[in-house]
């Protein structure tokens, strides 16, 4: 069971803007900033926002965060077949925990 | 451009002990906060701790599953980290990455080493 709640799943159609949420608690996404990774089939994670809404180098500004009190929030505006990929969220506390991840399909 | 590989994967016994490597390449090691991340089979994401720079003290900590049986280090001169193992359990089968954490947790990546514990 992941500390950080995520739906399992997520789709939507080329063009569309699609939103995934991440629910956490008072004591780690109430207290610390939220990271989003991406994952895209066979390959390693890659970092996607951080600090709630900062991009790092690279990443299109398709993608956007935004957090409010003890929950956090993935959209990707423009969806593309490329971004057919599992998300996790994650937060401090204590350690480093993480949502149980999302599975966004491009029909 | 950061290059991170990591090394030293295999096939253990529960019980037994295994090192992973990771070769930095691309920045500036000393300076850098690196953590180790760990996936199962089929399974999300997992953090197993970190160690800071030398110059910010150099300490480490770990996620839960890791504490006491887990050891992460560094080689500054060989711009080399290491996790060290042991008693390890058939959970502990999972693709270990190795990361910088800038400019936050996970914020470079290798492509991971496969861990199979298993009798």
């Amino acid at each position: 069971q992941s500390v950080l709640t995520q739906p399992p799943s997520a789709s939507g159609t080329p063009g569309q803007r699609v939103t995934i949420s991440c629910s956490g608690s008072r004591s780690n996404i109430g207290s610390n900033p939220v990271n989003w990774y991406q994952q895209l089939p066979g390959t390693a994670p890659k970092l996607l926002i951080y600090n709630n809404d900062q991009r790092p180098s690279g990443v299109p500004d398709r993608f956007s965060g935004s957090k409010s009190g003890t929950s956090a929030s993935l959209a990707i505006s423009g969806l593309q077949s490329e971004d057919e990929a599992d998300y996790y969220c994650a937060a401090w506390e204590d350690s480093l925990v993480f949502g149980g991840g999302t599975q966004l399909t491009v029909l | 451009e950061v290059q991170l590989v990591e090394s030293g994967g295999g096939l253990v016994k529960p019980g037994g002990s295994l090192r992973l490597s990771c070769a930095a390449s691309g920045l500036i090691f000393s300076n850098a906060w690196m953590s180790w991340f760990r996936q199962a089979p089929g399974k999300g994401l997992e953090w197993v701790g970190r160690i800071k720079s030398k110059n910010d003290g150099g300490a480490t900590e770990y996620a839960a599953p890791a504490k006491g049986r887990f050891t992460i280090s560094r080689d500054d001169s060989e711009n080399t980290l290491y996790l060290q193992m042991n008693s390890l359990k058939t959970e502990d089968t999972a693709v270990y990455y190795c990361t910088t954490d800038w400019p936050s947790h996970g914020g470079s990546w290798g492509q991971g080493t496969l861990v199979t514990v298993s009798s």
